[in-house]
């Protein structure tokens, strides 16, 4: 089964200071993650997947096969990045992207 | 990236009435679409992957016979409750499987639901 956990439903900062959101993941296989945003009255957007491997808006994210967890981080938070993020897990040849709980996110000035 | 446009955005329907709900995929070829289902500060929650052409695939706890999916042509998925309660008032979210994004999954505006 595909279980995604993100243990913190809300999380706040202070801009500037450096943000990391976690997220743990269940699966047997060789899972695909990502994490996705969702800004203020706007659809889900992709944020970035670990396949990629890429900077998004100055977030990374690194896929962690040992510890089962693929966390959020940006060095700098802004103002801009307050939003609802959420990890996601499609697992192999299932397509069906399973998401967890939702972690939202406040930058304060 | 590849747009799913998704109507109505709100619909209000009586206690008993059905509604569909529409998902267009509008620059790409959609074989699979999913549809979820999110309470109010919850996350999104698959009730279904709908294929095309064939059956939908639902997820255990929810009533294909009340969540009614048809997915007859590669760029058009519809939802349809059944019977409407009150308890399916809810925002509705479809979603397809990008090309442009190396399989990255886009996703419709929602459709809130409220049940009178």
């Amino acid at each position: 089964a595909q279980r995604v956990t993100q243990p913190e439903k809300l999380l706040s900062v202070f801009k500037g200071a450096p943000v990391e959101l976690k997220c743990n993941y269940s699966y047997s296989g060789s899972p695909e993650l990502f994490w996705y945003v969702q800004y203020s009255r706007q659809r889900l957007q992709l944020l970035l997947r670990h396949i990629s491997r890429e900077s998004i808006k100055g977030f990374t994210a690194d896929l962690n096969k040992g510890e089962t967890s693929f966390h959020l981080k940006k060095p700098f938070a802004q103002e801009e990045d307050s939003a609802m993020y959420y990890c996601a897990l499609s697992g192999q040849g299932a397509q069906k992207l399973v998401f967890g709980q939702g972690t939202r996110l406040t930058i304060n000035p | 990236g590849a747009v799913v446009s998704q109507h109505p955005s709100r619909v209000i329907c009586k206690s008993g009435t059905s509604v569909k709900i529409e998902c267009r995929s509008l620059d790409f070829q959609a074989t699979t679409m999913f549809w979820y289902r999110q309470f109010p500060k919850q996350s999104l929650m698959l009730m279904a992957t709908s294929n095309e052409g064939s059956k939908a695939t639902y997820e255990q706890g929810v009533e294909k016979d009340k969540f009614l999916i048809n997915h007859a042509s590669l760029t058009l998925s519809t939802l349809t409750v059944t019977s409407a309660h009150p308890e399916d008032s809810s925002f509705y979210i479809c979603s397809a499987r990008d090309p442009s994004q190396g399989g990255g999954y886009t996703f419709g505006s929602g459709t809130r639901l409220t049940v009178v």
